[in-house]
């Protein structure tokens, strides 16, 4: 079975400090892909992983890819408020179609 | 501007009613897709389609419909047979020639049982 899964499910933390979310996928793929999601609205591409060793970074935010270990990482570094949203991984097992992570709420606070 | 158009943003569907939710795009993608979103949790894709007159289903098709007749469109009908249609539902679109891209998003139809 085809599952994505991402922790932690939700994620307070203080402004200034650093975080990581972790996605872990059940098969082989090679092409992995972020979005952020705020509250009621729709997504929005953050990163799109294509090869093993990818890394990929915007901001405050880094990603990365390890197709051996079926894992990618959200690294959040110096947090801010604005960084509150759902952040989700998706991937593609070679069909075109995206199986999603259950997504990671972030709140970022003062 | 190019993007993906989805109407209406709230609506509400009476027992036994049928109702047809919109997506269209500008951006001459080759394939599109509908997910549906519950409260807290991801998206599980309900149809999706690479070429015109061509669609698949995804993994909770049941109570669901679609048609593509244009490129450009992908309307999704919420049939009676879909006994808990609440949720959020998103239209997405794809190129899929050339490099890996993401997917584009609508900004989603939110349908509530009356």
């Amino acid at each position: 079975e085809l599952k994505v899964e991402q922790n932690p499910l939700f994620l307070s933390m203080q402004e200034g400090k650093n975080y990581t979310i972790y996605c872990n996928y059940s098969t082989t793929s090679d092409r992995l892909y972020w979005y952020r999601q705020d509250p009621g609205k729709s997504l929005e591409s953050l990163f799109v992983l294509l090869s093993n060793g990818a890394v990929k970074q915007e901001g405050r935010l880094m990603a990365s890819l390890d197709t051996k270990a079926r894992l990618s990482t959200l690294h959040i570094t110096a947090a801010v408020h604005d960084l509150s949203a759902t952040y989700f991984c998706a991937v593609d097992y070679n069909t075109d179609k995206l199986i999603f992570g259950t997504g990671t709420r972030l709140q970022v606070f003062p | 501007d190019g993007g993906i158009t989805q109407s209406p943003k709230y609506l509400f569907r009476k027992e036994g009613q049928n109702v047809t939710l919109s997506c269209e795009q500008n951006l001459n993608h080759d394939a599109m897709y509908w997910y549906r979103q519950d409260p807290g949790q991801g998206l599980r894709l309900i149809y999706y389609s690479q070429i015109v007159n061509d669609f698949q289903k995804g993994d909770i098709a049941e109570g669901y419909s679609v048609s593509r007749e244009k490129k450009e469109s992908f309307p999704l009908t919420v049939t009676s047979a879909q006994k808990n249609p609440t949720a959020f539902y998103l239209c997405a679109s794809k190129k899929l020639s050339g490099a890996n891209q993401p997917q584009h998003f609508g900004d989603g139809t939110r349908l509530s049982i009356l």
